[in-house]
């Protein structure tokens, strides 16, 4: 089955930009999406097919995927940013999600 | 405006079932890939199930064999059916629409399942 690696946890200063990694074989040949999560809340896509935002989503959201990783961009961090990210991809008709990432704006 | 409103959770025993409702507004549910996902507590978003438009469904192989995917088109509703339950089921399931099939646009609240003797 089709496995997607995140990093665990990332920290960034306030402000400044902060980037999260979603690996995969292959994974540039998929449309990754990235969905943000804050503590008892559903997640809600901030990111759809590799760089696009929804409505509502700021700017400094931006994705972009190629070779083996996809990578979620924030800029100018804010305190509001601190959540859990996680990518997700289709494989077989079957959804699969990154384990997660937390970010710490600091 | 879309709205997606998940029912039916609550305190189960193992080896028991348990039907889980996703009430959709503002969109025909039968003309979307629906899915839910569950959340495990402090763990990550885990991908369950999809019904696609044109009914065709598909499981995680956790979960296959003993859910079940449908929906109700005349009550524009989602359901999963759960059986034989496991303590590794509890989790907040959530239901998801795909209106194109890839990404997750609308999210519902989420319907705690609690799996325990």
């Amino acid at each position: 089955s089709y496995e997607l690696t995140q990093p665990l946890s990332v920290s960034v200063a306030l402000g400044q930009t902060a980037r999260i990694t979603c690996g995969g074989n292959n994974i540039g040949n998929k449309w990754v999406h990235w969905y943000q999560q804050k503590p008892g809340q559903a997640p809600v896509l901030v990111i759809y097919r590799n760089n696009n935002r929804p409505s509502g989503i700021p700017e400094r959201f931006s994705g972009s995927n190629s070779g083996n990783t996809a990578t979620l961009t924030i800029s100018r961090a804010q305190a509001g940013d601190e959540a859990d990210y996680f990518c997700q991809v289709w494989d077989s008709s079957a959804g699969v999600f990154g384990g997660g990432t937390k970010l710490t704006v600091l | 405006e879309v709205q997606l409103v998940d029912s039916g959770g609550g305190l189960i025993q193992p080896g028991g079932s348990l039907r889980l409702s996703c009430a959709a507004s503002g969109f025909s549910v039968s003309g979307n890939y629906m899915s839910w996902v569950r959340q495990a507590p402090g763990k990550g978003l885990e991908w369950v199930s999809v019904i696609y438009s044109g009914g065709n469904t598909y499981y995680a192989d956790s979960v296959k064999g003993r859910f079940t995917i449908s929906r109700d088109n005349s009550q524009n509703t989602l359901y999963l059916q759960m059986n034989s339950l496991r303590a590794e089921d509890a989790a907040v399931y959530y239901c998801a629409r795909s209106a194109y099939g890839d990404y997750f646009g609308h999210w519902g609240q989420g319907t705690l399942v609690t799996v325990s003797s």
